[in-house]
């Protein structure tokens, strides 16, 4: 099965609303990573976040190892937030990601 | 700023073609990583070099081979393409096993 589950699959919001995304893991953890997916494809890293809480504007990342759970709120969101959420999990010696399926947001106007 | 650089943006070649990816990182970093993403989205790591030495080496058709010249250069090879081999192929680098940077991806069709 699937190692990493995000949810929700897909969101939509209007423009303002607050969003939060869950990402939890079958297996214990070394570190975990958020990204943006661009529609053209490229990934842009929001979160690098072995543990607890870090934010950057209006993006807040929250890991709780020993419960196998990250989740990534955005608050006050804009249009421009629209795309794809992706975590993904570093486990033992391996520094290889894995990834989950993502989080497809659509804020509309 | 894009620190970790692919080429080509697309390729669209026939079953049976060989073809070519390049990643370059300017970062500085000592480990290079290809991740393939499927039509279904799913990211999944194929290779990764450690300072050009192979580290992980996930099951893959033996036709995809990475080649790294430097720690800075990770390219990644096909030999004779199937019609599954159409995907985003993403390159990515970090320090060590810390954050991981990943390059724009090289977009392959398979008619």
């Amino acid at each position: 099965g699937q190692q990493v589950q995000q949810s929700p699959a897909s969101l939509v919001l209007q423009e303002g609303e607050n969003a939060e995304l869950q990402c939890n893991f079958s297996t214990s953890l070394n570190s975990m990573q958020w990204f943006y997916q661009r529609p053209e494809g490229s990934l842009v890293s929001l979160f690098y976040n072995p543990s607890g809480t870090k934010q950057s504007g209006r993006l807040t990342s929250t890991t709780v190892i020993k419960e196998r759970r990250s989740s990534l709120h955005i608050s006050s969101s804009q249009i421009t937030d629209s795309g794809t959420y992706l975590c993904a999990m570093r486990t033992g010696n391996t520094r290889k990601l894995i990834f989950g399926l993502g989080t497809t947001l659509q804020v509309q106007p | 700023e894009t620190a970790v650089f692919q080429t080509p943006n697309y390729h669209v070649t026939q079953v049976g073609n060989e073809v070519s990816f390049n990643c370059k990182q300017t970062l500085g970093h000592d480990t290079m990583y290809w991740y393939k993403q499927d039509s279904k989205k799913l990211l999944k790591i194929m290779f990764s070099y450690n300072n050009k030495q192979l580290i992980v080496n996930e099951t893959v058709p033996r036709r995809f081979s990475p080649q790294s010249s430097d720690k800075a250069h990770l390219n990644l090879r096909i030999k004779s393409v199937e019609p599954e081999d159409s995907a985003v192929y993403l390159c990515a680098s970090s320090k060590s096993s810390y954050e991981q940077y990943f390059g724009p991806g090289t977009r392959l069709t398979v008619l």
